[in-house]
């Protein structure tokens, strides 16, 4: 079974540009996430979908971050402009059936602004 | 009060040695209860589901009191392997969000 995707592994930017990612969850999940995760820290959720709906968006700061997920396949999570407390590591995630079942990650996109 | 609060750790101890992890929620609503296990650069990568009944698999129990609103993981015969940094994740109530803590770090020494 493929995991989940996301692309690009790494990027850097300077501050102000914008920045896009992008996921392709687990085939036949439901639900996608999206969260944050700053050295040191546990992931924070951004956003989560289900299908292509957004179930809950109240960490996503929305004054420059947007997320879409427009046939409830891919997603794509994109900031602009970009500050530089947004230096992370940006991971999708994907689960057959929200809040019940485990969440599979992929390997996640490090961000990092100068 | 966070959502979800873990031990602080690190956590330093010799191969061997058996290692216990606390985590406390806040959401009574929660539903589902999870350990992960993240490696240093890595995704986090589920380690078990934690049920109410407890479970055990392998060198790893689980247990979750509800009442209390505490999970925690125990680790028996540290390898060296097991170093890594555990997180303890949440449901958010009927939205089934998955809440994470901050994490705590294993250091298994030789």
């Amino acid at each position: 079974e493929a995991g989940v995707a996301q692309s690009p592994r790494y990027k850097i930017i300077e501050k102000r540009q914008s920045v896009a990612f992008w996921c392709n969850p687990i085939s036949g999940h439901a639900t996608l996430y999206w969260y944050q995760q700053i050295l040191g820290q546990g992931p924070k959720l951004l956003i989560q979908f289900q299908n292509n709906g957004v179930v809950d968006d109240s960490q996503l700061p929305k004054d420059r971050f947007s997320a879409e997920r427009l046939k409830g396949v891919d997603s794509t999570l994109k900031i602009q402009p970009a500050k530089l407390e947004d230096s992370a590591v940006y991971l999708c995630a994907s689960s057959h059936q929200q809040g019940v079942d485990e969440a599979f990650f992929g390997q996640g996109t490090r961000l990092t602004v100068v | 009060r966070k959502e979800v609060e873990q031990d602080p750790g690190p956590f330093n101890v010799p191969e061997g040695a058996t290692v216990a992890f606390n985590c406390t929620y806040s959401n009574s609503a929660s539903q589902s209860f999870f350990w992960y296990r993240q490696d240093c650069r890595k995704e986090p990568k589920l380690l078990m589901s934690v049920y109410s009944s407890g479970n055990e698999d392998g060198r790893f129990t689980a247990q979750l009191n509800r009442a209390s609103q505490y999970i925690s993981l125990l680790i028996r015969d540290s390898k060296l392997s097991d170093s890594a940094t555990y997180l303890c994740v949440v449901s958010r109530g009927s939205q089934g969000n998955l809440i994470f803590g901050k994490g705590t770090k294993l250091s298994v020494k030789p």
